[in-house]
C-alpha cells in the first residue's frame, strides 16, 4: 500500500513569489491535514479537509490556503512568501477507522527554502 | 488556547528503560497521542490514548491522566534505532487538528 506522497520534495523561491505543494493520500483516507515544521515552532497544524472541505484551520495568514479534491488530494497555496515561511511542510492523512482518533500517517514533507 | 509541555532532551543507556513526561493544558480534550520522528524523517505513529490508563504496545507504554494533565510515554529495553525525537500531541476537537509540543530529542548511548 503506498504511502503519503508529497511533491516536490525540495524547492526554492525568492520573497514575494508564491508556491504550491501538492500531497496524494493513502488510498482510501479521505482527510488530509497539513503541518508546517521549523526548528523553533515545531510542529503547527495549517488546516485539515475531508471530503472536498475545510473542516479546521489553524492559526496562519490568508497567504496559506488549501483545498482538497474529489479523489482526496490536496494542495496547499503560500502566496506572497516570507523568509519565515521557510520551512518543512508536512501532509498527513488519516483513514476512515481513525478520522477522529489523531492517528496520522504523514508523507516526507516538502521542504521549502525562502530566499 | 493549547499548551504543551516536554523536556527538549534526554539521554539514556541501551537496554534501559526511560520515561517521557508531557503536561498539557487545553481548552478541550479529544486525544493524546505520541508520535516518533527519526531526523530527516516524518513522523509516526506510535500511541493514542483518550482515557486514563496505560496502554502497552510492546516495547512501547503510554499513560494518561486527564484530571492532571499528564501523559508520559515508557520506552523499554532500548535500542540505538529508538533514538529519535519523540513528540507529543493533544486533540482538542472533532477531526484531526493536532496540538504538538515541542518533541523530546532521545539520545540512546551503548
Amino acid at each position: 500500500k503506498a504511502g503519503v506522497t508529497q511533491t516536490p520534495r525540495y524547492l526554492i523561491k525568492t520573497r514575494g513569489q508564491q508556491v504550491t505543494l501538492s500531497c496524494s493520500p493513502i488510498s482510501g483516507h479521505r482527510s488530509v491535514s497539513w503541518y508546517q515544521q521549523t526548528p523553533g515552532q515545531g510542529l503547527q497544524f495549517l488546516f485539515e479537509y475531508f471530503s472536498e472541505t475545510q473542516r479546521n484551520k489553524g492559526n496562519f495568514p490568508g497567504r496559506f490556503s488549501g483545498r482538497q479534491f474529489s479523489n482526496s488530494r490536496s494542495e496547499m497555496n503560500v502566496s506572497t512568501l516570507e523568509l519565515g515561511d521557510s520551512a518543512l511542510y508536512l501532509c498527513a492523512s488519516s483513514s476512515p477507522a481513525g478520522v477522529n482518533t489523531g492517528e496520522l500517517f504523514f508523507g516526507e514533507g516538502s521542504r521549502l527554502t525562502v530566499l | 488556547g493549547q499548551n504543551i509541555d516536554q523536556p527538549t532532551e534526554m539521554t539514556a543507556t541501551e537496554g534501559a528503560i526511560v520515561q517521557i513526561n508531557c503536561t498539557y493544558q487545553t481548552s478541550g480534550f479529544n486525544g493524546l497521542f505520541w508520535y516518533q520522528q527519526h531526523a530527516g524523517e516524518a513522523p509516526t505513529f506510535l500511541s493514542y490514548n483518550v482515557l486514563d490508563g496505560l496502554e502497552e504496545k510492546g516495547r512501547f507504554s503510554s499513560f494518561l491522566s486527564r484530571s492532571k494533565g499528564y501523559s508520559y510515554l515508557l520506552l523499554k529495553e532500548l535500542q540505538m534505532k529508538d533514538s529519535a525525537s519523540y513528540l507529543c500531541a493533544t486533540n482538542n476537537n472533532a477531526g484531526n487538528m493536532l496540538t504538538f509540543g515541542g518533541g523530546t530529542r532521545l539520545m540512546v548511548k551503548p
